[in-house]
């Protein structure tokens, strides 16, 4: 697979549900980075991790990266109905450097 | 709070004609970024630009591309003779400093080329 690949492609759940998505990366990296993007809407960033961090928390959402396993996990507890997006990891080999972007994964909350 | 605008929304042309795609990025920002997202399919790196100039390009960003900053607060992404191919979402992003992270992207250029 690519640099920056996520599972599952999409994902579906009730409201109050956790919604837990992952993403692996071939290459070394210096932040991974996840986005996410409204249907037909720009990308707005949600956390960064860095290569030296093994655990992030922004409000409802948790990062974990796994370096030595090349992954990442992006948890979005107690999901609502507004959370309904594609969620994309990208990382970056050096800071500076330009972003490569995963697939997404397509998440649907209904209410 | 600041951000990062473009300009068309969207965009439709004939095949072979020329495209100019117009961001204005954050300020202060220094790092320019292009971005494009066929229908449906990853986010893809086109070209980052720092100091009036290209410093780094993807192999898709071809002679049929080119990036300016003609004054101080535009930046434009020019594409001289499109192709069906180029039909995509065209995001631009800018960044404060190498370092910083976050890159803060528009809302996007959704070009169509019939």
């Amino acid at each position: 697979s690519q640099q920056g690949e996520e599972d599952p492609q999409a994902l579906s759940i009730q409201e109050g549900e956790n919604a837990t998505m992952n993403c692996s990366y071939k290459t070394s990296i210096n932040n991974l980075q996840w986005y996410r993007q409204n249907s037909g809407r720009g990308l707005v960033h949600l956390i960064l991790i860095r290569s030296n961090e093994r655990e992030k928390h922004s409000g409802r959402l948790r990062v974990t990266l796994d370096t030595s396993k090349k992954s990442s996990s992006l948890l979005i507890t107690a999901s609502r109905a507004a959370d309904t997006a594609s969620y994309f990891c990208a990382t970056d080999r050096a800071a500076g450097n330009k972003l490569t972007f995963g697939g997404g994964t397509r998440v649907l909350v209904k209410p | 709070e600041p951000e990062v605008t473009q300009t068309p929304s969207h965009q439709v042309t004939q095949m072979g004609q020329e495209v100019i795609l117009r961001c204005v990025p954050i300020s202060n920002h220094l790092y320019f970024y292009w971005y494009r997202q066929i229908l449906g399919q990853k986010v893809e790196f086109l070209v980052s630009f720092y100091n009036n100039e290209i410093s780094e390009k993807s192999e898709i960003f071809d002679d049929q591309f080119s990036v300016e900053r003609p004054d101080g607060s535009n930046f434009t992404l020019k594409i001289r003779s499109t192709k069906l191919e180029d039909s995509a979402m065209y995001f631009c992003a800018s960044i404060a400093e190498q370092g910083a992270g976050e890159l803060f992207f528009g809302e996007g250029s959704r070009l169509t080329v019939l």
